[in-house]
């Protein structure tokens, strides 16, 4: 079974400063790795995705995440962080399903970042 | 494009009753839809999976005749949660995927925005 290890539950950084919330992530075979953004009472927004190819991947608002096969993970990084960034950030993993159903996504346990001015 | 809207965005029911939410996808064809639950400071928990024209697929754990899942058409799914109790209380996210052609690739799954139940 897969499963996903977000390892921080909090990170508080100060305005302007880089960032990175780590992922790592447990599977026997060949998976699709994807981060989102929740912001306060609200749904799930995707800020980037992995499916093949190169191991670096951009999102939206500046976010990126790389890939590494051999640590099983996929940290999402971003250089200069804004106050808008406070949010919950989830690290997810779905399976390439060997039939024609549909692929189920398992979420971490998310990071709550507070930007901080 | 890829909007999912939810209704309501909250609801306050009385313990015993049932309410319906409901999941829709306004600018495709969701051939299948998800319905998750989070718990306060917690993250999405996977109750079940629907595709259209079939009967949900349920998590282990969830119960199916409490949480019932209609897919009646490509762009609405509904979750009926019937004898409501305040441990059902939890912010109830669907989102909703499209297969795209006859390649089997993965698929994005597009989330709305959720509804917070308060049961009393």
């Amino acid at each position: 079974a897969q499963s996903v290890t977000q390892l921080d539950s909090q990170v508080p950084v100060f305005e302007e400063a880089p960032v990175e919330l780590r992922c790592n992530y447990s599977s026997s075979v060949s998976v699709y790795l994807f981060w989102y953004v929740q912001y306060p009472n609200q749904g799930l927004q995707l800020l980037l995705k992995y499916l093949s190819g190169s191991t670096l991947v951009k999102g939206i608002n500046g976010f990126e995440a790389e890939f590494n096969k051999s640590q099983t993970s996929f940290h999402l990084r971003k250089p200069s962080v804004h106050i808008s960034d406070t949010a919950e950030y989830f690290c997810a993993v779905s399976v390439f399903g060997t039939q024609g159903g549909s692929e189920k996504l398992v979420f971490g346990k998310g990071t709550k970042l507070t930007v901080n001015p | 494009g890829a909007v999912v809207s939810q209704h309501p965005s909250w609801v306050i029911c009385k313990s015993g009753t049932s309410v319906k939410i409901e999941c829709r996808s306004l600018d495709f064809q969701a051939t299948t839809m998800f319905w998750y639950r989070q718990f306060p400071k917690q993250s999405l928990m996977l109750m079940a999976t629907s595709n259209e024209g079939s009967k949900a697929t349920y998590e282990q754990g969830v119960e199916k005749d409490k949480f019932l899942i209609n897919h009646a058409s490509l762009t609405l799914s509904t979750l009926t949660v019937t004898s409501a109790h305040p441990e059902d209380s939890s912010f109830y996210i669907c989102s909703a995927s499209e297969k795209r052609g006859r390649a089997r690739l993965t698929y994005e799954q597009y989330f709305g925005p959720g509804t917070r139940l308060t049961v009393t």
